[in-house]
């Protein structure tokens, strides 16, 4: 079974400074990876998706993530982050063949300070 | 501006009540999630429906709770009897998925926070 480990429970950065939360995953195949946001009182956003090709994806909000099959890890960054940045970041993985269900993380809280 | 609504949005209970959660999924999806986020324990998934079919409860404790998909705008989530440990806030989340093995984005609404007194 798949499972997905986000070391950071926490991070604060400076406004404007760059960011990098960590996802290492565990899963036989190449898997399918996704990095959602979830802000105080919502659902989960989106933020973006990796199933094959290009392993630098492009996200919603100016982030990014790259895919590294040899460290099993699909960090995800943004150059300079922006005091609305301040959320829950969950990293997720699916199975091939896995019908959209989905393994999250446990995520990350970033705190922004101005 | 499609979008997954759940209700009610906030739901305060003795123990021992009954709880149910709905979810309308966006028009046209066909898989269906429901999540429980705690603290303690992060999102886990509970069920998961696909074409009102449930392919996958093992998340869910058997014996009290329950999901249903009586048509295809609606799906419940039960809990009988609750309990304050059930306290946590229950995601509802849909998606387009047309052969099993074809990966979409799930869409998620904004939640049911429970309380369990």
């Amino acid at each position: 079974a798949q499972s997905v480990t986000q070391p950071d429970i926490h991070i604060t950065v400076s406004e404007g400074a760059s960011l990098e939360l960590r996802c290492n995953y565990s899963y036989g195949a190449t898997p399918y990876l996704f990095w959602y946001v979830q802000s105080p009182g919502q659902g989960l956003q989106l933020l973006l998706k990796y199933f094959s090709g290009d392993t630098l994806v492009q996200g919603i909000k100016g982030f990014e993530a790259e895919f590294k099959r040899s460290q099993s890890s699909f960090n995800l960054r943004k150059p300079s982050v922006h005091w609305s940045d301040a959320a829950e970041y969950f990293c997720a993985v699916g199975a091939r063949g896995g019908g959209n269900k989905l393994t999250f993380g446990t995520g990350t809280q970033l705190k922004v300070e101005l | 501006d499609a979008r997954v609504t759940q209700t009610p949005r906030d739901k305060v209970t003795e123990m021992g009540q009954e709880v149910t959660m709905r979810c309308q999924p966006i028009l046209g999806h066909n898989t269906v999630f429901w999540y429980r986020q705690t603290m303690m324990q992060g999102l886990e998934l509970l069920a998961y429906f696909r074409n009102r079919a449930p392919l996958d409860d093992s998340g869910m404790p058997k014996d009290r709770f329950s999901a249903e998909m009586p048509d295809a705008t609606l799906a419940t989530l039960k809990i009988q009897p609750s309990e304050p440990r059930d306290s946590a806030v229950y995601f509802c989340a849909s998606g387009s998925n047309p052969l099993a093995e074809i990966y979409n984005e799930q869409f998620f609404g904004p939640g049911t926070r429970l309380t369990v007194l």
